[in-house]
């Protein structure tokens, strides 16, 4: 059974930082992408950010880019969201979903339950 | 950035009768090479992570009733409920992944009437 966990949210000041994990378990995690998708208090879903299987390759929401920072790493089976510069709007649930292949280009098959960052004064 | 856009925003069936949500992309996302249309539907319950229907704009993914069904004409894209469940009350997403950013719908609530 495919699962994926997250951790790292919280309360943050404007202008922090923050790092989000997501400990994957139940699939050879080395073998496939790997996205997050954020979705503010009431509001509808946002991609953000995905990485490749060998983490070779990533791309980013306009939104976060030059702020946020994907990365992985294989040999723990853990996704990161290193966000820095933190906004408001980045108030969030932030979702590690599991992409259907091993490149960027796919469906998210498998969600997170989510954790909340809050940026707030 | 390729937009979707979903219609109607929200609407209700009653149980038993057909529920149809749309979703148009603002570009084509057919990989003409593969013949696919990198589109996928989810699903969001109240309180928690959404989950996939369907994917490649109608293939229905393992363990998903088939009452859900997903098609395609260009840039339009239908997601069906055949015979709507107290259960599919919920909150409906079309995402494309073929070119990033990938852009998810506002999403289309759906409710019992």
């Amino acid at each position: 059974e495919v699962q994926l966990l997250e951790s790292g949210g919280g309360l943050v000041q404007p202008g922090g930082s923050l790092r989000l994990s997501c400990a994957a378990a139940g699939f050879t995690f080395s073998s496939y992408a790997m996205s997050w998708v954020r979705q503010a208090p009431g509001k509808g879903l946002e991609w953000v950010s995905v990485i490749r299987d060998s983490g070779a390759t990533t791309y980013y929401a306009d939104s976060v880019q030059g702020r946020f920072t994907i990365s992985r790493d294989n040999s723990k089976n853990t996704l990161y969201l290193q966000m820095n510069s933190l906004r408001a709007e980045d108030t969030a649930v932030y979702y590690c979903a599991k992409v259907s292949g091993g490149r960027c280009y796919g469906s998210l098959d498998h969600w997170g339950q989510g954790t909340l960052v809050t940026v707030s004064s | 950035d390729i937009v979707m856009t979903q219609s109607p925003d929200s609407l209700a069936v009653s149980l038993g009768e057909r529920a149809t949500i749309n979703c148009k992309s603002s570009q084509s996302v057919l990989y003409s090479s593969k013949n696919k249309n990198y589109l996928a539907w989810y699903q969001q319950k109240p309180g928690q992570p959404p989950k996939l229907l369907i994917y490649w704009a109608s293939t229905r993914e393992s363990g998903v009733p088939d009452r859900f069904s997903g098609s395609e004409s260009g840039t339009d894209f239908t997601l069906t409920i055949s015979s709507l469940q107290a259960e599919d009350v919920a909150v409906y997403y079309c995402q494309q992944y073929y070119g990033t950013p990938f852009t998810f719908g506002p999403g289309t609530k759906v409710d019992i009437k």
